[in-house]
């Protein structure tokens, strides 16, 4: 069955520089994959969605890419700062293509912009 | 206008005791989805309905019992609520195909 492992537990940077986030998978090719952002208490909050033929997307202050050869995304928030503090959870596609829209979720990373 | 809504908030109850949330979406989405968030923050789906049909139905005890009685509404109800059921229960609408998930606030299910 697909794995899907993201990188970092937990991510501490400083204001104004860029937070990478690291998403992995395993035995299986996803059509597309999603970032979401979760606060707590809260449910998860979609960010931006990437297909297998896009190698990246952007929004804002945003970025993903998509290795679908290293098998691997990264997550970029640029000029970061501390309001993007929150867990940020990838998501895999992960139903065949069938479009009934599975997704199966990494353990999430908890970004911490400090001041 | 809360576009995915879910009731209760916070649910307090005794082992074997029966219980249901309620989810609610005024986006016109066709699918609709239950995921419970365990206490290490894992994410994942249980039941997934498009225009009231079930179509993922993950390992999930027969004790949960999602019910969809139209497009805008999918309840889940649980029988012989035990220990392991403490979690937070989310439920999610998306349009059919790639698309993004639009998540209810949750619901914090104790099982004492």
């Amino acid at each position: 069955s697909q794995k899907i492992e993201q990188n970092s537990e937990a991510l501490n940077i400083q204001e104004g520089k860029t937070a990478t986030l690291t998403c992995n998978y395993t035995n299986y090719s996803p059509a597309y994959l999603q970032w979401y952002r979760q606060d707590p208490g809260r449910g998860p909050v979609f960010l931006l969605l990437i297909r297998e033929n896009e190698k990246e997307k952007r929004k804002e202050r945003l970025k993903v890419t998509f290795d679908t050869t290293l098998k691997q995304s990264l997550f970029h928030i640029t000029a970061s700062q501390p309001a993007d503090s929150a867990t940020y959870l990838c998501a895999l596609e992960s139903d065949g293509g069938t479009s009934y829209g599975k997704l199966t979720f990494g353990q999430g990373t908890i970004l911490t912009v400090h001041p | 206008d809360t576009a995915v809504s879910q009731t209760p908030k916070y649910l307090v109850t005794q082992m074997g005791n029966d219980k249901s949330i309620k989810c609610e979406q005024n986006l016109g989405h066709d699918t609709m989805y239950w995921y419970k968030q365990d206490s290490k923050k894992f994410l994942k789906i249980m039941f997934s309905y498009n225009n009231k049909e079930l179509i993922i139905n993950e390992t999930v005890p027969n004790r949960f019992s999602p019910k969809s009685p139209d497009k805008a509404h999918l309840n889940l109800h649980i029988n012989s609520l035990e220990l392991g059921d403490s979690a937070v229960y989310f439920c999610a609408s998306s349009q059919v195909g790639p698309a993004q998930q639009f998540f209810g606030p949750g619901t914090r299910l104790t099982v004492l």
